[in-house]
């Protein structure tokens, strides 16, 4: 069993809809990530949190907006959003933020497959 | 400009064979080296990494990874493959100057036959 689980693991949304997916991590850490995959490309990292505070963002667009209410839970809302933001969706947890923890390895859940129609 | 290169979109290797998957970077200072596999359908899973001292690095599943100051590279070795390494696997790289970010490469497809 992973130490990250993500929920849904499959959303079809249209493109006027609102939803959002779900991260919890079980393994005491301090940061966590959401990254967006496509298929061959490299990992996009679209938001940091350390201690339930926003570290990056990496000029992501609004209508993708994260949410951190305690270390251990990560949510990204998703709103009006496009066909080409149609991706594996993964979110990932490390000991501390790699600001602090360069050597540190990432945790990650298993993703969310999400299509925009 | 920070990048990971792996050059390979895929690489095919009978079952039993020893396997290299390659991965170059281009970052300034002492790097962090990482390489993550992900399996069918599942999130990417920590193999190995380096960070100071003797240059191969051993790691997961039998896998080994060598770095190469000089050659800006660290790629993946194993030295008999198996059926079940046929996953996604890639590599990723930390420096001061990427603001410790990590960088990734693209992936590269390892196919393995029996």
């Amino acid at each position: 069993e992973t130490g990250v689980t993500q929920t849904p693991r499959h959303l079809v949304m249209g493109m006027t809809n609102k939803k959002s997916l779900k991260c919890e991590q079980h393994l005491g850490h301090n940061a966590m990530y959401w990254y967006k995959q496509s298929a061959k490309k490299p990992l996009e990292l679209m938001f940091v949190y350390n201690f339930k505070e926003q570290t990056e963002n990496n000029s992501v667009p609004s209508r993708f907006s994260p949410e951190c209410p305690n270390s251990s839970h990560l949510f990204l809302h998703l709103h009006t959003l496009q066909p080409e933001d149609s991706a594996l969706y993964l979110c990932a947890s490390s000991q501390d933020a790699f600001l602090l923890a360069p050597s540190g390895e990432l945790f990650f859940g298993e993703g969310s497959r999400l299509t925009v129609l | 400009a920070q990048s990971v290169a792996q050059p390979e979109d895929q690489v095919n290797v009978a079952e039993g064979n020893p396997l290299t998957v390659k991965c170059t970077y281009s970052v300034s200072g002492n790097p962090y080296l990482f390489w993550y596999v992900q399996y069918p359908n599942r999130g990417l899973q920590f193999l190995l990494k380096y960070i100071t001292g003797d240059n191969l690095v051993k790691g997961s599943y039998g896998f080994e990874a060598e770095f190469n100051k000089s050659q800006t590279s660290f790629h993946l070795k194993k030295p008999s493959a198996l059926v079940s390494d046929s996953a996604l696997y890639f590599c990723a790289v930390r420096a001061m100057d990427s603001n410790y970010q990590l960088i990734w490469g693209a992936g590269t497809k390892l196919i393995i036959k029996p």
